[in-house]
């Protein structure tokens, strides 16, 4: 069955520090892979997908990037966070058309 | 431009009653259709699909969604909801001419009360 992972759940980091956040799938191959962010009463906002590896689509300019480095990995990153960035960033994949998502992670810069 | 509206942020209801959330959907979207559901601090959960076929779309947890083409709607409802149905939910759909990009809505909290 396929499972995907992400990690951390929970992060605080300080104005000006660099991010890192990882996204795992489990058990499929090729899959689209996708970064959203929500913000409190902002709904779900598309960051980033991918349809494959090296290929980013960017839906919103921003502090943020992603890079696809092998088929079942999805990186969420930043060189300064912001104030802004923080937030609840959620990880999915998809094939066949049906999302699956990871558990969140909340990111708190303080 | 490409979207996906919910016409309610909050849906306060009582237990037992029926419920319905709507969702909307611009032209350039495809017509394959979702709903998730969020509880609290989780991810999302798959609540039911439209890709083809009949038009009353039958889910989980009771919920069933009717995918209306000549209103350009896809509302959720549930005849009668419990305290657990209290949640976030989202209706979502892919880019017309890319299936690779998966759009939601803002989101309805539904708020069941005792």
């Amino acid at each position: 069955s396929q499972t995907i992972h992400q990690w951390p759940a929970t992060l605080v980091q300080p104005v000006g520090s660099p991010l890192s956040l990882e996204c795992t799938v489990e058990g499929t191959s090729n899959p689209n892979l996708y970064w959203y962010r929500q913000a409190a009463g902002r709904g779900l906002q598309l960051l980033f997908y991918s349809v494959g590896i090296g290929q980013i689509s960017s839906e919103v300019p921003q502090n943020l990037s992603a890079s696809r480095p092998q088929d079942r990995q999805f990186i969420l990153s930043s060189k300064k966070l912001l104030l802004s960035d923080s937030g609840f960033y959620l990880c999915a994949w998809s094939k066949v058309l049906e999302a699956f998502f990871g558990q969140g992670t909340r990111l708190t810069v303080v | 431009a490409q979207s996906v509206t919910q016409l309610d942020s909050q849906v306060p209801v009582f237990e037992e009653a029926p419920v319905e959330l709507r969702c909307n959907y611009s032209s350039s979207v495809s017509v394959y259709l979702f709903w998730y559901v969020q509880y609290p601090n989780q991810g999302l959960q798959l609540l039911l699909k439209y890709l083809s076929g009949s038009t009353l779309v039958k889910g989980i947890n009771g919920f069933e969604a009717e995918f209306n083409k000549s209103q350009t709607s896809f509302h959720l409802r549930k005849p009668s909801v419990h305290i657990s149905d209290t949640a976030e939910y989202f209706c979502a759909a892919y880019g017309s001419s890319n299936t690779g990009k998966l759009i939601f809505g803002q989101g309805t909290t539904l708020q069941v009360k005792p």
